[in-house]
């Protein structure tokens, strides 16, 4: 049973639609990650959320559009995305932002763009 | 920035053999070290860490890996693979005063019986 729990597991967007993913960690962390995972690519850091405050933003499209309301719940809202934005996508959470330390991932959310 | 090589893509191995996954980082100075591992549809579950310390780690599931400074290696061993080992498995390098991880690009184990 994970800590940290991703919804839908699996999207199919067209790319007009607008959708979004959710995170929800029950762990007690103060941080929050959004990674994409490529085949065969390392795993890209898109967003880091430090106390509901963003502290990260890796050269992301604006067509990806995070959401921190709380320290539990994390959004990714996506918006005209490319056939390219097809991936795994991870949310992760940590105990504190402010140094490396082990990461808790979530199953993630496949998502493929027609 | 700091960075990570896993230079075997795939890693074939029977069922009870051995198991060694290499890793190689590029950092200045004293990395943190993980190794997390990838079941199918699953998240990524930390197998093992190294911060400081004693240099062979002991982690879940029997795995344990090995800091070589003059190396700049962290490779992963298992002395006898199950079924349940197949997996995907990346390497990820951390330093102490910030919270971002770079992971390598992963490498895909195959148990054959």
């Amino acid at each position: 049973e994970t800590g940290v729990t991703q919804t839908p597991r699996h999207l199919v967007m067209g790319m007009t639609n607008k959708k979004s993913l959710k995170c929800e960690q029950h762990l007690g962390h103060n941080a929050m990650y959004w990674y994409k995972q490529s085949a065969k690519k390392p795993l890209e850091l898109m967003f880091v959320y430090n106390f509901k405050e963003q502290t990260e933003n890796n050269s992301v499209p604006s067509r990806f559009s995070p959401e921190c309301p709380n320290s539990s719940h994390l959004f990714l809202h996506l918006h005209t995305l490319q056939p390219e934005d097809s991936a795994l996508y991870l949310c992760a959470s940590s105990q504190e932002g402010g140094r490396a330390g082990e990461l808790f991932f979530g199953e993630g959310s496949r998502l493929t763009v027609l | 920035a700091q960075s990570v090589t896993q230079p075997d893509i795939h890693i074939t191995v029977s069922e009870g053999a051995s198991l060694e996954l290499r890793c190689n980082y590029s950092y200045g100075a004293t990395p943190y070290l993980f190794w997390y591992v990838q079941s199918p549809g699953q998240g990524l579950q930390l197998l093992l860490k190294y911060f400081s310390g004693d240099t062979l780690v002991q982690g879940i599931k029997g795995f344990e890996a090995e800091f070589k400074r003059s190396q700049s290696s962290f490779n992963l061993r298992k002395p006898s693979v199950h079924w349940s080992d197949a997996a995907e498995y990346f390497c990820a390098v951390g330093v102490s005063n910030d919270y971002k991880l770079s992971f390598g690009a992963g490498t895909t184990v195959t148990v054959r019986a």
